[in-house]
């Protein structure tokens, strides 16, 4: 059974970084690709970006300038960095495995997902 | 990118079927047989209902069913539960390895 939780400050500043760490257990950040989804209060889901295979990037088009997404094998851990916040960006932030099917193979779905982390942006 | 179609609420009573639509475009759900299905309870995580476009995973009921026609995918829920009351997300990959989530829907069992 993969179990994801994501730790990380709750409050950031307006223009400063929102750094939000995802650990894994039961899975192995090396063999699968894994992902940041966000949802602000009140609305829908949204999808953040993706890391795999020892460091393979992918980001939404409209946050690229603004995230990262990075890896810490010997942790078994991704985390996630986005600069520049504003309290546009309050939401609760998932980590969530993408899953492999189909064929040929190719990345298709959310399967495990952390609880989430509610992330404010306030002064 | 924008966000796939959905309605804003539909609702039935118990017993009933419902259906969900999520219309995208010819570069995301028209283009892959990659749309999947979330039901998300408040307070909780999304939990995978299908996957592309009509397959469900083990465990979840056969009360779910997944469809797709062009552009325009749909969820239906047959016999409707009270536990099935919650907000539903369609999530289609979009190509150049970027996925897209609809809007979100908010069904309601009367």
């Amino acid at each position: 059974q993969v179990q994801l939780q994501e730790s990380g400050p709750r409050l950031v500043k307006p223009s400063e970084t929102l750094s939000l760490t995802c650990t894994v257990s039961g899975g192995s950040i090396s063999s699968d690709y894994w992902s940041w989804v966000r949802q602000p209060p009140g609305k829908g889901l949204e999808w953040l970006g993706y890391i795999y295979s020892s460091g393979i990037t992918n980001y939404s088009p409209s946050l690229r300038s603004r995230v990262t997404i990075s890896e810490d094998t010997s942790k078994n851990q991704f985390s996630l960095k986005l600069n520049s916040v504003t309290a546009a960006d309050t939401a609760v932030y998932y980590c969530a495995r993408v899953l492999i099917s189909g064929s040929p193979p190719w990345p298709s779905y959310f399967d495990y997902w952390g609880q989430g982390a509610l992330v404010t942006v306030s002064s | 990118q924008s966000a796939l179609t959905q309605p804003a609420s539909v609702s039935g009573s118990p017993g009933q079927s419902i259906t969900i639509s999520c219309t995208g475009t010819t570069t995301d759900v028209g283009s892959y047989n990659l749309v999947s299905w979330y039901q998300q309870h408040p307070g909780k995580a999304p939990k995978v209902l299908i996957y592309d476009d009509t397959k469900r995973p083990s465990g979840i009921s056969y009360r779910f069913s997944g469809s797709k026609s062009g552009n325009t995918a749909s969820l239906t829920i047959s016999g409707l539960q009270a536990e099935d009351e919650a907000d539903y997300y369609c999530c289609s990959y979009a190509g150049s390895a970027t996925w897209v989530f609809g809007g979100g829907t908010s069904l309601t069992v009367l």
